[in-house]
């Protein structure tokens, strides 16, 4: 089981901009880009926002994007809005066919 | 719309059986790829089991590999996954998600999930 690490917090401002790292190996996160992100607010369901690195799903706000150097993959989220605090996570797509989430990371928006 | 809709979990002892359902509507159900994911209270998400539309290919995390097994009847739009000898640490809000595509692919939208309790 691969071992993704994102940072347990990060904090922002209304308007602002925030990055959210997810950092793996050569196995997962490296090994594709085949990287995806959700965004899950308490006691719901999580939401895919981001897939195939940077890739939108229909209906996600164009301030979420996302891109990937080597081994780690990156989050972005532009303006930051209330309704983006929320729990995020990183989603590679690993070796033998299967995906692995990062720990998870709370946006506190300020 | 695409729904998908969990049954009910459960109070299960260790050891013991539960089998959910995830009901699907909306979309072709045979035409993609199911998920199942879990997360225990206050912790992230593991990837559980997949299967593919047809249900031929099926495939599963090694923390459940042996216990769970994953199906699906598409005449009847519905995912399964039975879990066998659960252990306490199965304890977990299990989410039913549809794959964007019939194999290997994201899973796009999710369940409200169910909640398994294994405890005696």
């Amino acid at each position: 089981q691969s071992a993704l690490t994102q940072p347990a917090s990060v904090s922002g401002s209304p308007g602002q901009s925030i990055t959210i790292s997810c950092i793996g190996s050569s196995s997962d996160v490296g090994a594709n880009d085949y990287v995806s992100w959700f965004q899950q607010h308490p006691g719901k369901a999580p939401k895919l926002i981001l897939y195939d690195v940077s890739h939108r799903p229909s209906g996600v706000s164009f301030r979420f994007s996302g891109s990937k150097s080597g081994n780690t993959a990156s989050l972005t989220i532009s303006g930051l809005q209330a309704e983006d605090e929320a729990d995020y996570f990183c989603c590679p797509f690993i070796t033998g066919n299967t995906w692995v989430f990062g720990g998870g990371t709370k946006l506190t928006v300020l | 719309e695409v729904q998908l809709l969990e049954s009910e979990g459960g109070l299960v002892q260790p050891g013991g059986s539960l089998r959910l359902s995830c009901a699907a509507s909306g979309f072709t159900f045979s035409n993609y790829a199911m998920t199942w994911v879990r997360q225990a209270a206050g912790k992230g998400l593991e990837w559980v089991s997949a299967i593919s539309g047809n249900g031929d290919t099926t495939i599963y995390a090694d923390s459940v590999k042996g216990r769970f097994t994953i199906s699906r009847d598409n005449s009847k739009n519905t995912l399964y996954l039975q879990m066998n000898s659960l252990r306490a640490e199965d304890t977990a809000v299990y989410y039913c998600a549809k794959d964007q595509y019939n194999w290997n692919s994201i899973m796009d939208v999710w369940g409200k999930g169910t909640t398994v309790t294994v405890s005696s």
